[in-house]
């Protein structure tokens, strides 16, 4: 399977603790996203990367969110001190950009958080 | 201020075509008006984006109206695995153009 794939699909944790997301992109795509979603949402657009580098940052991530891709591939996501409002289906998207990409966004299946 | 307007909920009949408006009078020249869906407990799928011409694949066709300003979806025989939430999003232009906004509902009946 070549899509986007992410771990855990499922995570439940208690108030105060960390997590980590991971998302394998598609090999050959150079951008890498990240959305939360809650209930009833749209996805809310979190931050991007165009290979390592992080381009941008939504006023959403607060300072217990960061997010890596330390060689351009996979990319984490970690949370610090979980809150309840933390509490969200985590989506990761990665597109190609430049040469035969047309720029849509493959998504994965999502990493949903519950916390305690 | 959202990008996109779309109505929050839709219905259609099994076999008939879907249309699925979306207003969009902020857009700027080169912005791509994009598409997706998302099935119940499923990422977003793309379907189809277009910039001023018409365009059709296999899932939907798109028809951008002359000024840009709005757009609409096509579904030209909606099954009932079409029942889904569809995003109009123009991801140009910073982080707000890469939110989806709450999308329409679309629920296909039997």
């Amino acid at each position: 399977d070549t899509g986007v794939s992410q771990d855990p699909r499922h995570k439940i944790t208690k108030r105060g603790q960390n997590v980590t997301f991971r998302c394998d992109p598609i090999s050959e795509h150079n951008r890498l996203y990240w959305y939360r979603q809650t209930l009833g949402q749209g996805p809310e657009f979190l931050t991007y990367f165009q290979n390592e580098a992080q381009l941008e940052k939504s006023r959403l991530l607060s300072d217990r969110f960061s997010a890596e891709r330390p060689k351009g591939s996979f990319s984490t996501l970690e949370i610090q001190r979980t809150e309840q409002g933390d509490s969200a289906m985590y989506l990761c998207a990665s597109s190609l950009i430049g040469g035969a990409g047309t720029g849509e966004l493959f998504f994965g299946e999502g990493s949903r958080l519950t916390v305690l | 201020d959202a990008k996109t307007t779309q109505p929050p909920s839709m219905d259609c009949a099994e076999g008939r075509a879907a249309n699925l408006p979306c207003n969009h009078s902020t857009i700027s020249g080169n912005e791509y008006v994009y598409w997706y869906r998302q099935i119940h407990s499923q990422g977003p799928q793309y379907i189809i984006h277009g910039l001023k011409n018409n365009e059709t694949n296999e899932m939907a066709s798109l028809i951008i109206t002359e000024d840009r300003k709005s757009s609409t979806l096509i579904l030209p025989h909606a099954t009932l695995r079409d029942t889904a939430v569809y995003y109009c999003i123009l991801p140009g232009g910073g982080a707000d153009g890469l939110t989806f906004g709450k999308g329409t509902h679309l629920i296909i009946q039997p």
